[in-house]
């Protein structure tokens, strides 16, 4: 079974302090693993969707990776409004016309200033 | 574009009460999709549909029931509400050559 687990669950930083958020994975033949941004009371928001291991994406301070078995979201020089639950999914083989977007829990990122 | 478009906001429901949750998008996306976040877990999908006229089950679909008769909207029916089915419920839609989902704004369904 496709599973997505997210790492930390909380995270807080100091403005300015980088960090990187985990997302591992397990699927047979990924077609697609995405990032998303949720500020509270809203839905996910699109920031970046991977296809293959070695791909990077980049927008504002934030840059993700991928490699076979997980996805890193790295934030560079943070600010207070990165403060988000940035969550994590994967996109299975396509099984018989099956959709399945699997969710992980999303890492709740907090930045002070 | 107001892309997806989720409606209500919020409800209130007694037990065994009947409501829609609608949900419009303004894209021209031919896959559209519903799913309930519960606090502490990750989204989970209910149903989904690839275009007019079909739809499938997703992970979680008991006490639910969807139908798709435009390009543009995709309704969600709860027939007997439950405490169980007390969550925030989103829609999303994408097109049908990119895996990307784009989501509404949700609604916040309690049921007392």
């Amino acid at each position: 079974e496709d599973q997505v687990t997210q790492s930390p669950e909380a995270l807080r930083l100091q403005e300015g302090e980088s960090s990187s958020l985990n997302c591992s994975y397990t699927v047979s033949g990924l077609r697609g693993l995405f990032w998303y941004r949720q500020d509270p009371g809203k839905g996910p928001e699109f920031l970046f969707t991977l296809y293959s291991a070695g791909e990077e994406k980049e927008k504002e301070r934030l840059k993700a990776t991928l490699t076979k078995k997980e996805s890193f979201l790295h934030i560079t020089a943070p600010k207070p409004e990165d403060s988000a639950t940035y969550l994590c999914a994967v996109q299975g083989p396509d099984q018989g016309g099956s959709e399945k977007l699997v969710f992980g829990k999303g890492t709740k990122l907090t930045v002070n200033p | 574009n107001a892309g997806v478009t989720q409606t209500p906001k919020f409800r209130i429901l007694k037990i065994g009460q009947s409501m829609t949750l609608q949900c419009a998008q303004d894209m021209n996306h031919n896959y559209m999709y519903w799913y309930r976040q519960d606090p502490g877990m990750g989204l989970k999908l209910i149903y989904y549909s690839v275009g007019a006229g079909i739809t499938d089950k997703g992970e979680v679909p008991n006490g639910y029931n969807v139908s798709r008769s435009t390009t543009e909207d995709f309704p969600l029916r709860l027939e007997l509400a439950a405490p169980s089915q007390t969550s925030v419920y989103f829609c999303a839609s994408r097109v049908r050559i990119q895996e990307t989902q784009y989501f509404g704004p949700g609604t916040r369904l309690l049921v007392l």
